[in-house]
């Protein structure tokens, strides 16, 4: 059962661009809405995380916004440049249950 | 400081064969869980343990078994192989306390079964 949609599938952006990756989910018991980047051969690292309680969250070029009406969350990367390109996973967790549930993923690439 | 360790790194398995994979965790961590990657499907949750000696299934268990015997280690452990199960199997690890708390993974096992 997947709880947490995530879209597009896959990403083109020119260098400097904005890259936009959207995720919506179900449980409103969610408190926790992490993002994860991947590079190829590697595992998911942490990136940037957000608590319902505020409503945009930024660290340098990375920002996730969050609509807590909507159910839905994004993360935006100003200037994309190539080193960005990844796979990005969104995600989100319940208190007490310590356990993440993981949106399918996008793979952005940033042209030079 | 290594974080998490898997191992192998790559394994080619005969349907029917078993094999163990193996995670170890230098952060202290309670937490430890067991995800498989696979192409438009994202992280899913096989099992996870949340103390030494504790194990419990999460999205996807069937087809395998876990043991949290040590602390630092979480073994996985597949008893007949099928194809079904050829992916990227993630290891990650997270601290015990606090509600938000950051998973650290480990750099995967691909395993192809044939």
């Amino acid at each position: 059962q997947q709880q947490v949609k995530q879209s597009p599938q896959s990403l083109i952006v020119q260098k400097g661009g904005i890259s936009i990756i959207n995720c919506a989910y179900e449980n409103t018991a969610f408190d926790y809405f992490p993002w994860y980047q991947q590079f190829p051969g590697k595992g998911p690292a942490l990136l940037i995380a957000i608590r319902p309680d505020v409503s945009e969250k930024k660290e340098g070029r990375f920002t996730i916004s969050f609509n807590k009406s909507a159910k839905q969350f994004s993360l935006h990367i100003m200037d994309s440049q190539p080193g960005d390109s990844a796979t990005y996973f969104c995600a989100a967790s319940r208190r007490g249950t310590y356990k993440y549930i993981f949106g399918t993923g996008t793979r952005l690439k940033v042209l030079a | 400081n290594a974080g998490v360790t898997q191992t192998p790194k790559f394994r080619v398995l005969k349907t029917g064969q078993s094999m163990t994979l193996l995670c170890a965790q230098d952060m202290n961590h309670e937490y430890m869980y067991w995800y498989r990657q696979d192409p438009g499907m994202g992280l899913r949750l096989i099992h996870y343990s949340v103390g030494e000696g504790t194990t419990a299934k999460g999205e996807v268990p069937d087809g395998y078994n876990v043991s949290r015997l040590k602390k630092q280690n979480f073994l996985l452990g597949l008893e007949s192989a099928a194809p079904s199960q050829t992916s990227v199997y993630f290891c990650a690890s997270s601290y015990q306390a606090g509600l938000y708390t950051e998973a650290f993974f480990g750099q995967g096992t691909r395993l192809t079964v044939v």
